[in-house]
């Protein structure tokens, strides 16, 4: 069953600027985490933020939390060609397991 | 940095046959997984395994069974293959069943059934 769900299911920019892509999700959670996915390869764990957390940054990525409206949002500052991939978000719940999203492919254009 | 080695990154194979696909993990991590990945689909879980001969079913276990002989070794198996189980296959594994653990995937394997 899907629990997070991205928005947009794509986006193009231009090298430089920033990429905000969203997630929704239904249930109640211990934490979300977003993943990458270079074309034609395996998931790569970018951050995880827990359910008492609202932000979080590493790097050029800040992710914010809203367990109110049940939303995360994933913001990429100063984009560079090689963030070109696409972009999911995991929410683990009481469970212990990850379910993920559709994914949004995020396009950098030099 | 743990390493997830799937056997194979590209397989065909044909309709009815059996076939299996290995994932091998080098962290000691107590839990495995396998997710198939579709356009438009995005990933879904098959099976996991928090310990050694330990499994239990994902969201979608039909047409798939798995066997943990070994903790650093996860394999999936299909019984009759099917050409509705063409698809990306990603193994993933985790340190523990605590919460706020993040997963380690493999680079995954492409399999073609004709």
């Amino acid at each position: 069953s899907q629990q997070g769900e991205e928005d947009p299911q794509a986006l193009s920019i231009q090298e430089g600027e920033n990429a905000t892509m969203n997630c929704s999700y239904k249930t109640s959670i211990n934490n979300l985490q977003w993943y990458r996915q270079n074309s034609g390869r395996g998931l790569v764990h970018l951050i995880l933020i827990r359910s008492n957390e609202r932000e979080k940054h590493s790097g050029r990525l800040r992710v914010t939390l809203d367990t109110s409206k049940k939303s995360s949002s994933l913001l990429i500052t100063a984009s560079r060609a090689a963030d070109t991939a696409s972009y999911f978000c995991a929410t683990e719940s009481s469970n212990y397991k990850l379910t993920f999203g559709k994914g949004t492919l995020l396009t950098v254009n030099p | 940095d743990v390493k997830v080695t799937q056997s194979s990154r590209y397989l065909v194979k044909r309709t009815g046959e059996k076939v299996f696909l290995e994932c091998v993990q080098d962290m000691d991590h107590e839990n495995m997984f396998w997710y198939r990945q579709d356009p438009g689909l995005g990933l879904r879980l098959i099976y996991f395994s928090y310990d050694v001969k330990m499994k239990e079913k994902g969201d979608i276990p039909e047409g798939y069974s798995v066997s943990r002989e070994k903790k650093e070794r996860f394999s999936l198996i299909l019984e009759s293959a099917s050409t509705n189980q063409t698809s990306m296959y990603l193994c993933a594994s985790s340190r523990s069943s605590a919460p706020n653990e993040k997963l380690f995937f493999g680079s995954g394997t492409q399999l073609s059934v004709l």
